[in-house]
């Protein structure tokens, strides 16, 4: 069985500060991890993604992530974070050895950046 | 490029009303997603469809509820008749590759309904 989990509700940061969301998984096999971010009374964007190769995968607005395995983990980063990033983050993990399964999403951390 | 489109952006329905929702995916993106978004929780899967056949309903709760994809292009979401709990967000998400031949191809999502049960 697959599962993902955002062990924070809440982050807090200073606008200028470095930010971390964190995730780990659970897969039987290798993961496909991925982060979505949602701003109020829109749906989910695709920030990035890691499928295989270099552990660090950089995305959208700056955002980068870093896969470890043997911490399975996944978690987000940013060098500065803007206010214009508070919001609703979502990391979610498939089992890439296992055709056909389906996305497994965490239960969101919701990133809050103060100016 | 278009993202996904998904209608109404909101309904408010009295209990044992049926309702419906409708997506039209990404052009050329053979996979459609149905999720269930409850406040403040990750996105639950419904339904996948791959082009036109639904290969993973195991989430749809059967007896109010049921979709459809004809012609594997747009999708329809139904609940009949609908429930206090069902009072959630209903997000449709599409990928260009089939999730059965392990694609790793990302899923876009529309912006979702929210629908409300009174």
């Amino acid at each position: 069985a697959q599962s993902v989990a955002q062990p924070e509700d809440q982050v807090n940061v200073a606008e200028g500060n470095p930010l971390t969301v964190k995730c780990t998984y659970s897969v039987s096999g290798n993961p496909y991890l991925f982060w979505y971010v949602q701003y109020p009374n829109r749906g989910l964007q695709f920030l990035l993604k890691y499928i295989t190769g270099d552990n660090l995968v950089k995305g959208s607005y700056g955002f980068e992530a870093e896969f470890n395995k043997s911490q399975t983990s996944f978690h987000l980063k940013k060098p500065s974070a803007l206010v214009s990033d508070s919001a609703l983050y979502f990391c979610a993990v498939r089992d890439r050895d296992n055709y056909g399964q389906n996305f497994v999403f965490g239960p969101g951390t919701r990133l809050s950046v103060l100016p | 490029e278009a993202g996904v489109v998904q209608s109404p952006r909101y309904k408010i329905i009295e209990k044992k009303q049926p309702v419906a929702f409708w997506c039209n995916p990404i052009s050329g993106h053979n996979t459609l997603y149905w999720y269930l978004q409850n406040l403040g929780q990750g996105p639950e899967l419904l339904i996948r469809y791959e082009n036109e056949e639904a290969v993973d309903d195991s989430q749809l709760p059967k007896d109010r509820f049921s979709a459809e994809r004809l012609k594997g292009v747009d999708s329809t979401l139904k609940i009949q008749p609908a429930e206090l709990g069902d009072s959630a967000v209903y997000l449709c998400a599409s990928s260009k590759g089939l999730a059965g031949a392990g694609t790793t191809d990302t899923q876009y999502f529309g912006p979702g309904t929210r629908l409300t049960v009174l």
